[in-house]
């Protein structure tokens, strides 16, 4: 069936280096997209969200692109911290009547201090 | 409270007993989801409430599961007969109708023995 993929299991960047997470989708009805945090033994947390009618959605210390040509997904997140070490989960809409996602498997990223 | 509340945290269970998973989403928001987590991968979708009425159940994975929310606010959700591959995180989500991204308890551990 149609999912989401990450290309990258594992990314592992200094601390203050900029970090890019990958996300590929297969779903062109998709309307709607998400980036989720996960810390180890707490639930993902929402960190920003983007609507298929924009390219680049800027939040605090991260931005999201969104390239609907290659069906591709992308995170940044500037002057990377330690407390950025999660697991990064993108996720779509294919519903559209409701909030239904569907997620990735994830990309677990690591802060060299 | 001010976030989504589950409980227990840690579950383990003795494979054919039945378990039974709290959740107590945000109050007022509308909408509640149940979420499967499988270690290392994405959360997978289970099934979703509308206030008192489950619009979506399409995702639980046998008649083994069941969830209710009888009164539109707390969630539970029952598995009978739990197998080994019942083991995983179970996630609830809630949201105000409408917004965007889902606010995430912590998760009810489940382990089958």
């Amino acid at each position: 069936g149609e999912s989401v993929g990450l290309h990258l299991p594992t990314l592992s960047v200094q601390e203050g280096d900029n970090s890019i997470i990958n996300c590929a989708y297969s779903n062109s009805a998709s309307d709607y997209f998400i980036w989720y945090k996960q810390e180890s033994g707490k639930g993902p947390q929402f960190i920003i969200d983007i609507r298929s009618n924009m390219d680049k959605r800027q939040g605090q210390r991260v931005t999201v692109l969104l390239n609907k040509t290659v069906k591709h997904l992308s995170l940044q997140i500037a002057a990377t911290q330690p407390g950025d070490s999660a697991v990064y989960f993108c996720a779509e809409n294919l519903s559209g009547g409701y909030q239904k996602v569907t997620f990735g498997t994830g990309t677990k990223l690591q802060v060299i201090p | 409270g001010a976030g989504v509340s589950q409980s227990p945290r840690y579950k383990v269970a003795k494979r054919g007993q039945d378990v039974a998973l709290r959740c107590d989403p945000i109050s007022g928001h509308v909408s509640l989801f149940w979420y499967q987590q499988a270690l290392g991968q994405g959360p997978e979708f289970l099934t979703y409430f509308q206030n008192e009425a489950q619009l979506d159940k399409s995702g639980l994975p046998s008649d083994r599961f069941f969830a209710e929310r009888p009164e539109g606010s707390v969630s539970t959700l029952k598995i009978q007969r739990t197998q080994q591959e019942d083991s995983a995180v179970y996630l609830c989500a809630s949201s105000q109708q409408g917004a965007g991204g889902y606010t995430f308890g912590s998760g009810t551990r489940l382990t089958v023995v």
